[in-house]
């Protein structure tokens, strides 16, 4: 079973707020991922991390950062969030092998 | 770059038969393949991969894919479905184990 948690699940915010999603995982994986799934839609890559103060933006360009100070965490943030920014986000890790990446369960963001 | 394309958004099929979902990628080379499922409110979960060898590659939950070169596909089947199949499943490629790219999804519907 993957160690890969995020939170929160669920969260509903107004316009204009700063939020950060967390994401954590358990496993020791240098690379992480952030993808953003809208519905009906394929996953996009938006920022990726193959280490410690290692970032770099996706395929999907995203007005969110990141940072990767410690392997295990790897938050995404919006500072100013706008309706457009409801999605959902996933996050994902693997190790520096060629194997699968472990997803969260995903945070489902509406901005009101 | 890489694209992967699943040409079919909605299946559904009944309880007890078989089932099929198509995926077809582009790019020069073979890349890693990769069957993802995705139940409602979760995250992603591997079903299966295929980095070389043999072009029958089995996953969990009793499913499986082959690879053809030939046809640029990696068709994920299962010889009989379960209510509990009902989900929706990526395709997703690599070129170096780096980043993943997805199909826009499948979303596979049940009926008993």
């Amino acid at each position: 079973e993957a160690d890969i948690y995020q939170t929160p699940r669920y969260l509903v915010i107004g316009t204009g707020k700063k939020i950060t999603l967390e994401c954590s995982q358990t496993m020791g994986h240098d690379k992480m991922y952030w993808y953003q799934q809208d519905p009906g839609m394929e996953l996009h890559l938006i920022h990726y991390s193959y280490g410690v103060n290692s970032t770099e933006k996706g395929d999907l360009s995203s007005e969110s950062t990141v940072s990767r100070i410690r392997t295990e965490h790897f938050p995404l943030t919006l500072e100013s969030a706008r309706p457009s920014h409801t999605s959902q986000y996933l996050c994902a890790s693997k190790d520096r092998r060629n194997t699968e990446a472990f997803f969260g369960q995903g945070t489902r963001l509406t901005v009101v | 770059a890489q694209s992967v394309t699943q040409p079919d958004i909605h299946i559904t099929v009944s309880e007890g038969a078989s089932l099929e979902l198509r995926c077809n990628y582009s790019y020069g080379a073979t890349p890693y393949l990769f069957w993802y499922v995705q139940s409602p409110g979760q995250g992603l979960q591997l079903l299966l991969k295929y980095f070389s060898g043999d072009t029958l590659v089995q996953g969990i939950k009793g499913f499986e894919a082959e690879f053809k070169r030939s046809q640029s596909s990696f068709n994920l089947r299962k010889p009989s479905v379960h209510w509990s199949d009902a989900a929706e499943y990526f395709c997703a490629v690599t070129r170096n184990g780096n980043k993943l790219v997805f199909g826009a999804g499948t979303i596979l519907r049940v009926k008993s």
